[in-house]
């Protein structure tokens, strides 16, 4: 089945400074690479998400990159701002329907 | 859509009692996903039916655990009976893969309910 590892588990980085998180996964029929932000009392959300047939989407301030062949994708946050503080999965999934879940990164933005 | 709605929210419960826990999916939404959260084990995934049918449920730590989803409307997790090692944020989750070019996307979470075995 698919694996997929997220590094790093927790990041601390200063309010305006850029915050990355990378994932790797080992099933080359994933096709779809959600991410996900988890804030406290509550269940994860989507903030973006790429296919398989593009290497990069940006939205705002936050950007994902895949790597098809490298089998990884990252996740990148620029202008950081303390309410980014939260919880980031990262997942991969195939056409069976069920995704696979990074461990989760526990992003903290100091002001 | 309200979105995937969960209940209850909190459930303390006395070890050895039965805890069901209900979910009702994002209408129209084939998949539906159960997930358990401890800072221990992260986020597992416990069950996922399509189209109300269980498909896998090798996530499912114990024969105490059942999961049910009689209609594409709702879905109970039942522990019996329960134990401490149990509390846990289950999750339920929803998704809908698309027709035509199975296009992925993503799953929508519900609020998900706190379970404290004593």
């Amino acid at each position: 089945g698919e694996n997929v590892e997220q590094h790093p588990s927790t990041l601390s980085v200063q309010e305006g400074d850029s915050a990355v998180i990378k994932c790797t996964y080992s099933d080359s029929a994933s096709n779809y690479f959600p991410w996900y932000k988890q804030e406290l009392g509550k269940g994860p959300q989507l903030i973006i998400d790429i296919r398989s047939n593009v290497g990069e989407k940006k939205d705002q301030r936050i950007a994902v990159t895949l790597n098809k062949t490298a089998k990884h994708f990252s996740l990148h946050i620029t202008e950081t701002q303390p309410e980014d503080s939260a919880v980031y999965f990262c997942a991969a999934k195939g056409n069976a329907g069920k995704s696979t879940f990074g461990d989760g990164t526990t992003l903290t933005v100091k002001p | 859509d309200a979105g995937v709605i969960q209940s209850p929210r909190h459930e303390v419960t006395e070890m050895g009692q039965e805890v069901t826990l209900r979910c009702k999916p994002i209408s129209g939404h084939d998949y539906l996903f159960w997930y358990r959260q401890t800072m221990m084990r992260g986020l597992e995934l416990l069950i996922y039916f399509n189209n109300n049918v269980p498909i896998d449920d090798s996530g499912m730590p114990e024969d105490r655990f059942s999961a049910k989803m009689p209609n594409a409307s709702f879905s109970t997790l039942k522990i019996q009976p329960s134990e401490p090692r149990d509390s846990a944020v289950y999750f339920c989750a929803s998704s809908l893969l698309g027709r035509g070019m199975r296009m992925n996307t993503e799953a929508f979470f519900g609020q998900g309910t706190r379970l404290t075995v004593v």
